[in-house]
């Protein structure tokens, strides 16, 4: 498996403005992506984090509202922009190890927007 | 249609029952299976995969059918630590993207 951590743990946050989650793994991995968990909701994928390109996004999301970075192996960033109180969510990162399909979590990061 | 759909619960169980339930899949192609544990305000964590012949893992037994497209958990002499949220994973062939079920709550009750 492999170690994730995710900052800031929690936030709230005003409408209108924006919020960088940093996501952290302590081996180089492969795959990393981003999910959302909506109050009493199972996990949506937001996107997929390519090292050295654009993310690639599911249906639903677009670039200008959920930024992406992944500058090397073991780090990401999801920005969320412009925010509402729909935003309200957890958010969390993922990684796939080389040879496993199986998918890792961070603990994730409860963000409120008022 | 979802592609993973799972019964909510909650299955509300005495310690030591054997509780067991369901998880369908519509894409015929899936082709990797797994069960998460979430519990209240965590993130998920992989309880174990599901083989095509049927596995254990202590008390936990996974079986997946795909004639009929389902996946089982059966928790057997369950414990109040089993009480949690389990997530139905799949993942389809050629694609690194998982489809979470609803989960299904269960509480154990001393």
């Amino acid at each position: 498996s492999a170690v994730i951590s995710q900052k800031p743990s929690r936030d709230i946050c005003q409408r209108g403005t924006s919020l960088t989650i940093q996501c952290q793994v302590d081996s180089q991995v492969t795959m990393m992506f981003w999910y959302r968990q909506q109050p009493g909701q199972s996990l949506t994928l937001i996107a997929t984090a390519n090292q050295g390109s654009e993310a690639t996004y599911e249906s639903g999301f677009v670039i200008d509202k959920f930024p992406i970075s992944r500058p090397n192996l073991t780090f990401s960033t999801l920005t969320v922009s412009n925010m509402s109180p729909e935003d309200s969510s957890i958010y969390l990162c993922s990684v796939s190890l080389d040879t496993q399909e199986t998918q890792y979590f961070g603990p994730g990061t409860r963000l409120l927007v008022l | 249609r979802k592609e993973v759909e799972q019964d909510p619960g909650p299955f509300n169980v005495p310690e030591g029952a054997t509780v067991a339930f369901n998880c369908t899949y519509s894409n015929s192609a899936s082709q990797s299976f797994f069960w998460y544990r979430q519990d209240c305000r965590k993130e998920p964590k992989l309880l174990m995969s599901v083989y095509s012949s049927g596995n254990e893992d202590g008390r936990f037994t996974a079986q997946l059918n795909r004639a009929s497209q389902y996946i089982s958990l059966l928790i057997r002499d369950s414990k109040l630590s089993d009480s949690a949220t389990y997530l139905c994973v799949v993942l389809e062939r050629g694609d690194y993207k998982l489809s979470f079920g609803a989960g299904t709550t269960v509480t154990v009750r001393a």
